[in-house]
């Protein structure tokens, strides 16, 4: 049950795009199309923001994209605005029934 | 709308245990597997525990394994994570969280607001 790896930070100037990995293994992220992402700020509950991979939940802005290649899945924020800067947390369904998460990506916005 | 109220965190000394309980509403409890999910202050999120529809298969960290015991009470619309043998390092705000689909806890669309779970002599 080793967590999903993420890069610990993630920067960019309003209006910019950016990208957040997260690698996993076969067993996880490349065997199943079930990678999400959450946003989460300072002291709240983390926000589902893609599901099923690419997925968009109702209310969540088109700006925010997800994709996956591999054992790799991508979150892409374009149009960067400064709400935008959160705590990011992907997680993906594994062979053994369970969820595992990401270590997290702070996105800074500059 | 959809609701999740967890209840039953606090201070409880090294060894000790507790019973979280989460009330569900505003869909239908009983269709869906649930999950808890904790974070440790200042860390990021940790599956704990997934429950079946029907409560028959569980599943659960190797952190947590063998301590913790999730249940659901479907005619109350109730789940529920009893925590023993605890440790300094169960300390962290626990989350109740619903996945998208019923059966197949692949994600999570809704949390509760989280119970602290303070871990301390």
């Amino acid at each position: 049950q080793s967590a999903l790896t993420q890069p610990a930070s993630v920067s960019g100037s309003p209006g910019q795009s950016i990208t957040i990995s997260c690698t996993g293994t076969s067993s996880d992220v490349g065997g199943y199309n079930y990678v999400s992402w959450y946003q989460q700020h300072p002291g709240r509950a983390p926000k589902l923001m893609i599901y099923d991979v690419s997925n968009r939940p109702s209310g969540v802005s088109n700006r925010f994209s997800g994709s996956k290649s591999g054992n790799t899945a991508s979150l892409t924020i374009s149009g960067l605005q400064a709400d935008d800067e959160a705590d990011y947390y992907c997680s993906s369904y594994t062979s053994s029934s369970t969820l595992v998460f990401g270590g997290g990506t702070k996105v800074t916005v500059l | 709308e959809v609701q999740l109220v967890e209840s039953g965190g606090g201070l409880v000394q090294p060894g000790g245990s507790l019973r979280l309980s989460c009330a569900a509403s505003g869909f239908t409890f009983s269709t869906y597997a649930m999950t808890w999910v904790r974070q440790a202050p200042g860390k990021g999120l940790e599956w704990v525990s997934v429950i079946s529809v029907s409560g028959g298969s569980t599943y659960y960290a190797d952190s947590v394994k063998g301590r913790f015991t999730i249940s659901r009470d479907n005619s109350k619309n109730t789940l529920y994570l009893q925590l023993d043998s605890l440790r300094a390092d169960d300390t962290a705000v626990y989350y109740c969280a619903k996945p998208p689909g019923g059966v197949v806890a692949s994600s999570i669309d809704y949390w509760g607001q989280g119970t602290l779970v303070t871990v301390s002599s």
